[in-house]
């Protein structure tokens, strides 16, 4: 079982709030993954790090930005939240070698 | 991302009964990985598949990692109401560094 975490699980804001949603995993794993998936659909990915003080931009265009200060830390920032980025917000990471990834539970953002 | 073809996109099957899905690219790629996705929750990984013509058992699924690189499919065999979910398959190569390429998922109703 993979140890990867997410917070909050839910979160429910106004619209112009800014927000942090972390993530956090305690395997050692280099590279850290940011995914939005809307209820039902596929996942598409916004951001990635392949280690601490690397991170880049997914194929889905965000307007988040994320920070890799520690390995183990993946934190994802919205400035200033709007309606259009209601959705669920997955993390994932993997380690050397292999490519697989591992997923936390997820964190469902609704932007009123 | 390069994109993966996932059929069928939905099945309503009976307890009891087997399941087959699969997954087709035009891109050839080096590791296919077979998740779950509960309500919810994040994806877990079921299955990963490594090597070409490489087929894999974890309980009652099996996966396949096609010969020619480019497709893989899930068998899920005498299915029960737990099985219920979206199964996702991804798929991975050089071309998209260490990200995966995620299908559209195919969504499992079981009736008891």
């Amino acid at each position: 079982e993979a140890d990867i975490y997410q917070t909050p699980r839910y979160l429910v804001i106004g619209t112009g709030k800014k927000i942090t949603l972390e993530c956090s995993q305690t395997m050692g794993h280099d590279k850290m993954y940011w995914y939005q998936q809307d209820p039902g659909m596929e996942l598409h990915l916004i951001h990635y790090s392949y280690g601490v003080n690397s991170t880049e931009k997914g194929d889905l265009s965000s307007e988040s930005t994320v920070s890799r200060i520690r390995t183990e830390h993946f934190p994802l920032t919205l400035e200033s939240a709007r309606p259009s980025h209601t959705s669920q917000y997955l993390c994932a990471s993997s380690g050397a070698g292999l490519e697989t990834q591992y997923f936390g539970p997820g964190t469902r953002l609704l932007v009123l | 991302g390069q994109q993966l073809n996932q059929s069928p996109q939905s099945m309503f099957i009976q307890e009891g009964e087997d399941v087959s899905m699969n997954c087709t690219s035009s891109s050839i790629f080096n590791t296919w990985l077979w998740y779950k996705q509960e309500p919810g929750e994040g994806p877990v990984l079921l299955i990963a598949l490594y090597k070409a013509g490489e087929l894999t058992s974890n309980g009652r699924l099996t996966a396949q990692f096609g010969i020619t690189r480019k497709d893989s499919f899930l068998n899920i065999s005498a299915s029960i109401p737990s099985d219920v979910g979206i199964y996702f398959c991804a798929a991975q190569n050089s071309n998209s560094g260490y990200a995966l390429n995620f299908g559209k998922g195919t969504s499992l109703l079981v009736t008891p």
